[in-house]
């Protein structure tokens, strides 16, 4: 069936490194979304990517969308420590049902 | 404020019992779905709903019911036909159609004794 695999499935930062979560489907894309899910909360909406190729920014996070619509990326400059939480992408293949990837976790150490 | 409120926080079942969560959102959406989230797996879709009186199955609604028969409720049953439901459940709506971002709310989790 259709899959979005996310990885890294943890990652541990230093407080002012970098950090990438990267998403990748098994079949084309109409859009992707990226959600933020702090510890003991609920998934919050960050953005949408629409276009092949697409960047967008908010601040320190840039998330791109891949040529071929398949992959995306999610880029923190500089962590800190509000950063921590769980990333999750969204991928839409068809039509209404968006199918989650595993998400990645994010600690950043102080 | 406009949101999505899903009750009880935490849930209590018994083996062979059925459960009913309740979800309700006051943002006018058109679209509501369920989702389960267990460790390290994400969020997996349960059911979904586009319109009212009208709902379709996710990729994991064995063991699950829904219904629809007002914008603003979408309740789930966990049935006892439903083998492992111990989970944190989530209950999102949307604007509807493509290109919506989904708002969630607190969620439910429910546990067996």
């Amino acid at each position: 069936g259709q899959q979005v695999m996310q990885i890294p499935q943890y990652q541990h930062v230093q407080e002012g490194e970098d950090f990438t979560t990267y998403c990748n489907s098994s079949t084309t894309l109409s859009n992707i979304q990226w959600y933020k899910q702090r510890p003991g909360g609920h998934p919050v909406f960050l953005i949408q990517l629409v276009k092949s190729g697409e960047v967008k920014k908010q601040k320190r996070l840039t998330f791109q969308f891949g040529e071929a619509k398949k992959n995306s990326s999610l880029h923190i400059t500089a962590t800190q420590t509000t950063d921590v939480g769980t990333y999750f992408c969204a991928g839409l293949p068809g039509t209404y049902k968006y199918i989650f990837g595993t998400g990645t976790r994010l600690k950043v150490l102080a | 404020d406009g949101g999505i409120t899903q009750s009880p926080k935490y849930l209590f079942r018994k083996e062979g019992q059925n459960v009913t969560l309740s979800c309700e959102q006051n943002l006018n959406h058109d679209a509501m779905y369920w989702y389960r989230q267990d460790p390290g797996q994400g969020l997996r879709l349960i059911y979904y709903s586009q319109i009212v009186n009208d709902f379709q199955k996710g990729d994991i609604a064995e063991g699950y019911s829904v219904s629809r028969e007002k914008k603003e409720s979408f309740p789930l049953t966990v049935t006892s036909a439903q083998k492992n439901p111990t989970a944190f459940y989530l209950c999102a709506s949307s604007l509807g159609g493509r290109n919506q971002p989904q708002h969630f709310g607190d969620g439910t989790r429910l546990s067996i004794l």
